[in-house]
């Protein structure tokens, strides 16, 4: 099974701040990559697809990059409403896997 | 507009079974597959399985195979999961979503296995 990690774990930032959170695969997956946002309570929501793909209606300071083992989710502008826990997913090979979470907290 | 609507919280004893369906509407159905993932209690997100809507291919997770059974019913445009032999480990909010990127996802169910 591909196993994928994320760094970091959690982090604390401030409104406006520009966030990063990177996810790694065990082995190769091309771009077949997803993030996901979670607020408690809520079910994930869609925000990126094959790597750099927005979903439809995801605003633009979502971005994502990468290909290969490496990929990067990049908030430019942290928003009270971004406070949430963020999941990459590849989905090149079965078992599709997850990452094990980041949480964005309020500094 | 797409939604996925699932059944209603459910609280099993150990060793039986749960079925959670999971109504798509807004789409074609047949054209796009149906994820299933769970997430226990204060943990992450749990990657079952996958249906083909349009021929019921499955794949599952290793880990869940031989208790996890994937359907749909093309008729209604719903898809269930059920698992049997139900452990307190599988207490967990089970989701659907649609296809391999989950553009969208219902709104979970509550499965509780306790004695």
């Amino acid at each position: 099974d591909i196993q994928m990690t994320q760094s970091p774990s959690s982090l604390s930032a401030s409104v406006g701040d520009r966030v990063t959170i990177t996810c790694r695969a065990s082995q190769g997956i091309n771009n077949y990559l997803a993030w996901f946002q979670q607020k408690p309570g809520k079910a994930p929501k869609s925000l990126i697809y094959a790597a750099s793909n927005l979903q439809s209606g995801v605003p633009s300071k979502f971005s994502g990059s990468g290909s290969g083992t490496d990929f990067t989710l990049t908030i430019s502008s942290l928003q009270p409403e971004d406070f949430a826990t963020y999941y990459c997913q590849q989905y090149n090979s079965y078992p599709f896997t997850f990452g094990p979470g980041t949480t964005v907290d309020i500094k | 507009q797409v939604q996925l609507v699932q059944s209603g919280a459910e609280v099993k004893k150990p060793g039986a079974s749960v079925k959670v369906s999971c109504k798509a509407s807004g789409y074609s159905f047949t054209s796009y597959g149906i994820s299933w993932v769970r997430q226990a209690p204060g943990q992450g997100l749990e990657w079952m399985g996958w249906i083909s809507a349009h021929n019921g291919n499955t794949k599952y997770a290793q880990k869940l195979q031989g208790r996890v059974t994937i359907t749909t019913e093309t008729s209604t445009s719903t898809a269930y999961m059920e698992v049997r032999n139900l452990r307190s480990d599988d207490t967990a909010v089970y989701y659907c979503a649609r296809d391999w990127v989950g553009d969208y996802w219902g709104q979970g169910t509550l499965v509780i296995v306790s004695s």
